[in-house]
């Protein structure tokens, strides 16, 4: 089993901060890396697929890095807003096959 | 976008009956389906994969004559956890494949409580 981390495990911030959240995993046989946005009771929500080392992607506020040397990957939510309330998965992918080795998730709570 | 059904989305059953969760890709047709669990302050762990047409593969730890996984087409997987004790309760939640994209769409998740 590949141990893929967050951290923090939860975070409260106040509307309008910014923040950001960390994931680390394996660096050898790197295939991809997944962020999911996932709110309760519904389903996990693409946000991110990074492939490339230094990749950076960007959605709206939320944009993520990619170091697959080191393993890590940071998300960063610029100017939080209440909606942004959920927990926020990464998933690692190895070149050896198909699965998805996830991590525990971030809880993110943006207070008005 | 793609969407994956799943029902129910959450279940109370006795202790030694069965329960069947059910997976459904509603605008795309899907070779592979991914069966996951989530036990509390854990992460998702996959349980066993399937192929449409063919028998699902299981991860190490996981009993396939308990966990009865059925893929008899490219839009529906069913999961069917037999005698249930309330150890299996958990989160069960599914991933499709899409054939063309090779995009994961996730289901809802499913809540079981075995009382």
């Amino acid at each position: 089993i590949l141990n893929v981390e967050q951290s923090p495990q939860s975070l409260h911030v106040q509307e309008g901060d910014s923040t950001n959240f960390t994931c680390s995993f394996p660096s050898s046989n790197f295939y991809a890396l997944h962020w999911y946005r996932w709110e309760t009771a519904k389903s996990p929500e693409a946000l991110f697929v990074m492939t490339l080392n230094g990749d950076e992607k960007k959605k709206g506020r939320i944009s993520a890095t990619l170091n697959t040397k080191e393993g890590y990957s940071y998300l960063y939510i610029k100017g939080s807003q209440p909606e942004d309330s959920a927990t926020y998965l990464c998933a690692f992918r190895a070149n050896t096959g198909n699965q998805f080795y996830f991590g525990t998730g971030t809880s993110l709570t943006v207070i008005p | 976008g793609a969407v994956v059904s799943q029902h129910p989305s959450w279940v109370i059953c006795k202790s030694g009956t069965s329960v069947k969760i059910e997976c459904r890709s509603l605008d795309f047709q899907a070779t592979t389906m991914f069966w996951y669990r989530q036990f509390p302050k854990q992460s998702l762990m996959l349980m066993a994969t399937s192929n449409e047409g063919s028998k699902a593969t299981y991860e190490q730890g996981v009993e396939k004559d308990k966990f009865l996984i059925n893929h008899a087409s490219l839009t529906l997987s069913t999961l069917t956890v037999t005698s249930a004790h309330p150890e299996d309760s958990s989160f069960y939640i599914c991933s499709a494949r899409d054939q063309v994209t090779l995009g994961y769409t996730f289901g809802s998740g499913t809540r079981l409580t075995v009382v």
